[in-house]
């Protein structure tokens, strides 16, 4: 089975901190995304990566950037924590176009910022 | 613009009970569509998969349903249990693109 790794479950940060979200899949899909998911708003995208140093911009981008440096890894990262950053953040990842086996996530990270 | 709407919002149920969730979606052009569970607090865990050629996928006590034409999806839960709890979210990724479109979701609580 594919399986998709959040580094973290639960993080606690401070308002201001740099904030590193890491995710790690090893069935050496293309495709990786970040989604952020809110109560009353449902799953949205952040940014998603189609290839190595590849990324696209989702529906939510501005506060965040993201890095892929390898394959297997694509990170999260929140440039100067706010509090309106404070949410559950789901990585997943998928073969190309997702279209025959479709998308697999990881457990989630907890936010929290303070 | 693909929507996906989910119908019922919330589902309460005695165990051992039979039930049918619905999804809907507004773009027919679809390559497949795909049925997840949630857990509180925790992540997405992928249930069924159906492409667009197929009508229907099964897993267990799980069946999922598709019909493009009229831009719907069922999954069938056979004989529910108190562990199916959970919220159940359907998903249909956007031609051309590489997102996934989320349903607004079910929650379903199986009471013993």
């Amino acid at each position: 089975d594919v399986k998709v790794t959040q580094s973290s479950r639960y993080l606690v940060k401070r308002t201001g901190e740099k904030v590193f979200l890491e995710c790690v899949q090893d069935m050496d899909h293309e495709n990786m995304f970040w989604y952020r998911q809110d109560p009353g708003l449902g799953l949205r995208l952040i940014y998603f990566s189609y290839d190595v140093k590849m990324k696209e911009k989702g529906d939510i981008p501005e506060g965040y950037s993201v890095s892929r440096e390898k394959k297997e890894r694509f990170s999260l990262i929140l440039e100067s924590a706010s509090t309106n950053q404070t949410s559950m953040y789901l990585c997943a990842s998928s073969d190309a176009g997702g279209a025959w086996y479709g998308y697999t996530f990881g457990s989630g990270t907890r936010l929290t910022v303070v | 613009k693909q929507e996906v709407t989910q119908i019922p919002a919330a589902l309460s149920v005695p165990e051992g009970e039979n039930l049918v969730l619905n999804c809907s979606f507004t773009d027919s052009a679809i390559y497949n569509l795909q049925w997840f569970r949630q857990d509180p607090g925790k992540g997405l865990t992928s249930l069924l998969l159906i492409q667009s050629s197929q009508r229907e996928q099964t897993s267990g006590r799980l069946n999922a349903s598709l019909d493009k034409s009229s831009g719907r999806s069922t999954l069938y839960i056979a004989a529910s249990q108190p562990g199916d709890s959970a919220t159940y979210l359907c998903a249909v990724p956007v031609v051309g693109f590489q997102k996934l479109v989320f349903g607004t979701g079910t929650r379903l609580l199986v009471s013993p």
